[in-house]
């Protein structure tokens, strides 16, 4: 069983749509990072967060730690939201001990128009 | 744009060769991260470098090594290429200085670099 299991594996969504998509790891954490990876490779940060909810534009990120899970919500699906999500768990940190980022396999993301 | 640069961006070698990848993160940050992504096994972390120090080493093969330069540049070194090794490696940057909770210590990625190996 990996550390940091993702659902869906693929998602396929109607412009418009709500979109989640789940992440739940099994080893402690720092901090969770939601990343979105284009067709192109490049990565982009989306979000990392230790508690809580962020939000940004219509994205939305939630982690309950007790119960080690976290959720990406896109409100308003858009074509251009298409992507590969990937969730990634940071153990470790700070100046005085090295971290690591822990990756879900990634979610194939496709919102038709 | 992130601020993370990496060269090259793409590169073709033949099994048995030595490449070495290039990235300079962004100003101010001292952390320096290699990931590698193929096919099969995903994104994986292969080693972190502090302010020119080791700190975190990952799923990262005898065959390839890294280091990380006064000027806070890092590179990383992959010898004796065998056709698994063909994946992009992605470089990420943070902060990790002193004041900051580590939870604050947001990486940003650059844009890749496509190792080939024929």
């Amino acid at each position: 069983k990996n550390e940091v299991e993702q659902s869906p594996q693929n998602l396929t969504a109607q412009e418009g749509e709500f979109i989640t998509i789940n992440c739940s790891y099994s080893v402690g954490i720092s901090a969770l990072h939601w990343l979105q990876q284009h067709p192109g490779g490049g990565i982009v940060s989306l979000f990392m967060l230790s508690s809580g909810k962020k939000k940004h534009g219509r994205l939305i990120a939630t982690i309950n730690i007790q119960e080690k899970h976290s959720s990406l919500h896109i409100t308003a699906s858009h074509p251009r939201d298409s992507a590969v999500y990937i969730c990634a768990v940071r153990s470790g940190g700070g100046e005085t001990s090295g971290s690591r980022l822990t990756f879900g396999e990634g979610t194939q993301l496709t919102v038709n128009p | 744009d992130s601020g993370v640069t990496q060269t090259p961006k793409h590169l073709i070698t033949a099994t048995g060769q030595r490449v070495t990848l290039r990235c300079s993160p962004r100003s101010g940050d001292l952390s320096v991260y290699w990931y590698q992504q193929s096919l099969d096994q995903g994104l994986q972390f292969l080693i972190q470098y502090y302010n020119g120090e080791e700190r975190a080493k990952g799923n990262i093969l005898e065959r390839f090594s890294a280091q990380q330069f006064p000027d806070l540049h890092s590179e990383l070194n992959l010898s004796s290429l065998e056709l698994g090794d063909s994946a992009l490696y992605f470089c990420a940057s943070s902060v990790e200085s002193s004041g900051v909770p580590s939870s604050y210590n947001e990486q940003f990625f650059g844009p890749g670099t496509r190792l080939t190996v024929l």
